[in-house]
């Protein structure tokens, strides 16, 4: 258990479905992530929030579309993807974005396929 | 972007002491270097963070010469549990969330009975 939870840890969707991602964190942390990692490959990360403000975006597709409400919640909206986005998504946490303030912490991830 | 470089697979044995190491040739004076452990489906763990010189917690040590140019993470007594995918990571200590989370390629340790 690491303080991050991921809901679905697995989804099936279909290329026109609509559906969202969801993380929580109850470790106090400013700073939350999306990333995405595909079979055999490193991972990519997908965005970044300090403070519910939305940092980084790494080229993403629009079909993702991410949301962060408050600094405990973040969330990735789904919408038209392709079967090539099926992957596992993962979110992970850290008290702030700097190198130096020590670990992410991941979530399990959720398994996402899209038929 | 200091970029990491790791050989793509170990093989060991139980009991045996394994050392990874990572090279970061262009590594600035504010990177730090985190590793990090990863099992088949499931997030990425921390393993250790250091700076300069030896760091050494419950689970690993990582070493770093003078020249922050390389590291390596050395676990021992090495169990079949260990098997996972391990990577390092070099970022910057300050507000710059692109260097500090992007991962390279791992790698993956196989330990053998």
């Amino acid at each position: 258990e690491t303080g991050v939870t991921q809901t679905p840890r697995h989804l099936v969707m279909g290329m026109t479905n609509k559906k969202s991602l969801k993380c929580e964190q109850h470790l106090g942390h400013n700073a939350m992530y999306w990333y995405k990692q595909s079979a055999k490959k490193p991972l990519e990360l997908m965005f970044v929030y300090s403070l519910e403000e939305r940092v980084e975006n790494n080229s993403v597709p629009s079909r993702f579309s991410p949301e962060c409400p408050n600094s405990s919640h973040l969330f990735l909206h789904l919408h038209t993807l392709q079967p090539e986005d099926s992957a596992l998504y993962l979110c992970a946490s850290s008290q702030d974005i700097r190198g130096d303030t020590g670990e992410l912490f991941f979530g399990e991830g959720s398994r996402l396929t899209v038929l | 972007l200091a970029k990491t470089t790791q050989p793509i697979s170990m093989d060991s044995y139980e009991g045996q002491e394994v050392n990874i190491t990572c090279s970061h040739n262009n590594i600035a004076t504010n990177d730090y270097i985190t590793w990090y452990q990863q099992f088949p489906s499931q997030g990425p763990r921390f393993i250790i963070q250091g700076y300069k010189t030896k760091v050494t917690n419950e689970v690993a040590s990582l070493f770093i010469p003078a020249d922050r140019k390389s590291s390596t993470l050395s676990l021992p007594r090495v169990s079949l549990s260990d098997t996972a995918v391990y990577y390092c990571l070099v970022g910057v200590g300050g507000n710059n969330a692109g260097n500090m989370l992007t991962f390279g390629g791992g790698t993956r340790l196989m330990v053998k009975p």
